[in-house]
């Protein structure tokens, strides 16, 4: 079956600081790749995806990089801020409707 | 990009009474919504996926009689909570992909339930 693994949060940085969130993915074919951010309170919102292998997802300073060699779409962003705070989840679509969703990561930037 | 609203966005009610939670697509019609449930600091478990005009289907563990999906219209769907109890207190999110051919979703702003 699917399945998506994030490293476990809470990941504190200082404002600028270079972020990396790990996600490995387990599935079979050709798996669709997202992640979501979820600010405190709120729902989730597409941050940014890729559909295929090689392809970059970017958005907003951050990106991922869809690796089927390595089944990872890590994400990065070169300069946090404060208002980056929130929740990251990784997620992948395969087939259905149904997204299947990583753990969750919390990111904490301090000023 | 497509906006779903859910409201109300925080109920608190009594423990015994039933609470209805609403998610509309304002922007494009809704061939498929989901409902998902979210504990603290933990990730999305998805209930039911509801396609507009037929009948939902829940995940194992989920309690159909206990929440009621209804997908009444391309635009609309509705979670009930039925005789609330302290333990259904949690996140409650919906989202929706417009169109069969589409898989991406789009989410709701969550609701949080406190039942007392």
């Amino acid at each position: 079956g699917n399945s998506v693994t994030q490293m476990e949060g809470p990941v504190t940085l200082s404002e600028e600081a270079f972020l990396t969130i790990n996600c490995t993915y387990t599935a079979t074919g050709y798996p669709s790749l997202f992640w979501y951010v979820q600010y405190p309170g709120e729902g989730l919102q597409l941050l940014l995806k890729a559909t295929k292998a090689d392809d970059k997802g970017s958005n907003k300073g951050f990106e991922a990089t869809y690796r089927k060699e390595t089944t990872s779409f890590h994400l990065e962003k070169g300069s946090v801020q404060v208002s980056d705070s929130a929740v990251y989840f990784c997620a992948l679509y395969n087939a259905g409707n149904m997204l299947t969703f990583g753990g969750g990561t919390r990111l904490m930037v301090k000023p | 990009g497509a906006v779903v609203s859910q409201h109300p966005s925080r109920v608190i009610c009594k423990s015994g009474t039933s609470v209805k939670i609403e998610c509309r697509s304002l922007d494009f019609q809704a061939t498929t919504m989901f409902w998902y449930r979210q504990f603290p600091k933990k990730s999305l478990m998805l209930m039911a996926t509801s396609n507009e005009g037929s009948k939902a289907t829940y995940e194992q563990g989920v309690e159909k009689d206990k929440f009621l999906i209804n997908h009444a219209s391309l635009t609309l769907s509705t979670l009930t909570v039925t005789s609330a109890h302290p333990e259904d207190s949690s996140f409650y999110i919906c989202s929706a992909i417009a169109g069969r051919a589409s898989y991406i979703q789009y989410f709701g702003a969550g609701t949080r339930l406190s039942v007392l």
